[in-house]
């Protein structure tokens, strides 16, 4: 399973658009990369999938570069409901082998008004 | 659509007692997963079970925890003779197929006194 490193924590102000970077240099060929994000007391949310490239859903974008040893969490304008922590997660999807998720310590953003 | 559903919310026990969490997939999801995540730190994969095998129990203790999934009924996660080292969150996620996201419950938060 890929290690991943990511900020212990970020702040930032409403309407702001707030980048998370994610660094798993050891990303094997066969992982994906997912973000969650949880609120205290709460189970973890999923917010975006991807393999490479760009994605972007609703709530966020995903940013992957070619070599896919980070990736960039997005998100747009945030409000004060975005604070939560972030994590990233690089899994290993084996057709009947399941889905491990590894969670580090995430992200903790702090966004104020 | 519900969501994972687990209960209890809030479980407390006494040393050396028996803890039973209890958690209800996603309709139509087959795919069950148990982590458990003390304070401040992110969640830690216990076990993978699909209906009535277990697939993949690489992290949980050898000793005092078991967990099911039966054809009926919910997904069990039983800790026999609790000691305080077992007071964390305990989530449950499921998933449609082994490879597809993984939908998060609101978690069981086990207090041992």
């Amino acid at each position: 399973l890929a290690k991943t490193t990511q900020p212990i924590s970020m702040d930032s102000y409403e309407g702001q658009e707030v980048n998370i970077t994610c660094s798993h240099n050891n990303i094997a060929t066969n992982d994906y990369i997912t973000w969650y994000q949880q609120f205290p007391s709460q189970g973890p949310r999923f917010i975006i999938q991807g393999y490479k490239t760009k994605v972007t859903n609703e709530v966020a974008s995903l940013f992957i570069p070619a070599d896919r040893k980070s990736s960039t969490l997005s998100l747009p304008r945030v409000s004060l409901s975005d604070t939560a922590v972030y994590y990233c997660l690089v899994g290993d999807i084996l057709t009947g082998g399941g889905n491990k998720l590894t969670f580090g310590t995430g992200t903790q953003l702090k966004v104020e008004l | 659509n519900a969501g994972v559903m687990q209960n209890p919310r809030h479980l407390v026990r006494r040393r050396g007692q028996e803890a039973r969490l209890r958690c209800s997939p996603m309709k139509g999801h087959s795919h069950v997963y148990w982590y458990r995540q003390l304070p401040e730190e992110g969640l830690k994969f216990m076990v993978y079970l699909q209906k009535e095998n277990i697939i993949d129990e690489s992290g949980m203790p050898k000793e005092r925890f078991s967990a099911e999934f039966p054809k009926e009924g919910p997904s069990i996660l039983r800790i026999q003779q609790v000691v305080r080292g077992d007071s964390a969150a305990y989530f449950c996620a499921s998933s449609l197929t082994a490879t597809d996201t993984q939908y998060f419950g609101p978690g069981t938060r086990l207090t041992v006194l």
